[in-house]
């Protein structure tokens, strides 16, 4: 059974960094795209990026690109997304999400979803 | 950034309705088009790919249709289970995926 599961719930302030993870299982990590989606409280979702785990190819929506970094490590099976410096607007759910096929295919796995919320 | 644009934004139904929900693409994304459903507190679930390919196990109430830019989601005979927030989602470059804004589908 494919399963992703992500890190838990952060509390975080302004200015600090952050990583929040998505370990896979239940298939080969680096044979799928695994990406990331922000839902912002009471707001719909947004794509902010994905990465193919087998050669660290990474794609990044452009409102994103320069603001998170996503990353893979094939060793732990594990896919991550971070943050250098953090904003009260980067208070949000996070979902990592897994393509259903190899090519062109849409995201039928999900993980539970990482909370994180940047308060003073 | 690729647009998606859903409309409406919020719709009012009822039990045994049918509803259709639409999305349009700001550019030409073939058929690569999915439809995902969303409860409260809950990750999205895929219900549709390639514009009208309904996933495993998802009720034949659900349909899709469209190509090019202007896509639809019709769900026939509505149960209480369907009331969710429903989104599209261009996947025919993972460079430009981008969702819709959503469309909150209540209970009238």
């Amino acid at each position: 059974e494919v399963q992703l599961v992500q890190s838990g719930a952060e509390v975080k302030k302004p200015g600090e960094s952050l990583k929040i993870s998505c370990k896979g299982s239940g298939y080969s990590f680096t044979s799928f795209w695994i990406g990331w989606a922000r839902q912002m409280p009471g707001k719909g979702l947004e794509w902010m990026g994905i990465i193919y785990p087998a050669d660290s190819d990474t794609k990044y929506s452009p409102s994103f690109q320069g603001q998170v970094t996503i990353s893979a490590d094939k060793s732990v099976s594990t896919a991550y997304l971070q943050w250098s410096s953090l904003k009260t607007s980067d208070t949000a759910m996070y979902y990592c999400a897994r393509v259903s096929h190899h090519g062109n295919f849409p995201f039928a796995y999900w993980g539970q979803g990482t909370l994180v919320t940047v308060s003073s | 950034d690729f647009q998606m644009t859903q409309s409406p934004s919020t719709l009012s139904a009822s039990v045994g309705d049918t509803v259709t929900i639409t999305c349009r693409a700001g550019q030409n994304t073939g058929d690569y088009l999915a439809w995902y459903q969303q409860k409260p507190g809950k990750a999205p679930k895929l219900l549709i790919s390639r514009s009208s390919s309904l996933e495993f196990g998802v009720p034949s109430r659900f349909s899709g249709s469209g190509s090019g830019t202007e896509f639809s989601l019709t769900i026939t005979s509505l149960q209480p289970d369907d009331f969710a927030t429903y989104y599209c989602q261009q996947y025919s470059s993972y460079s430009a995926l981008a969702f819709g804004g959503g469309t909150k589908l209540e209970i009238k």
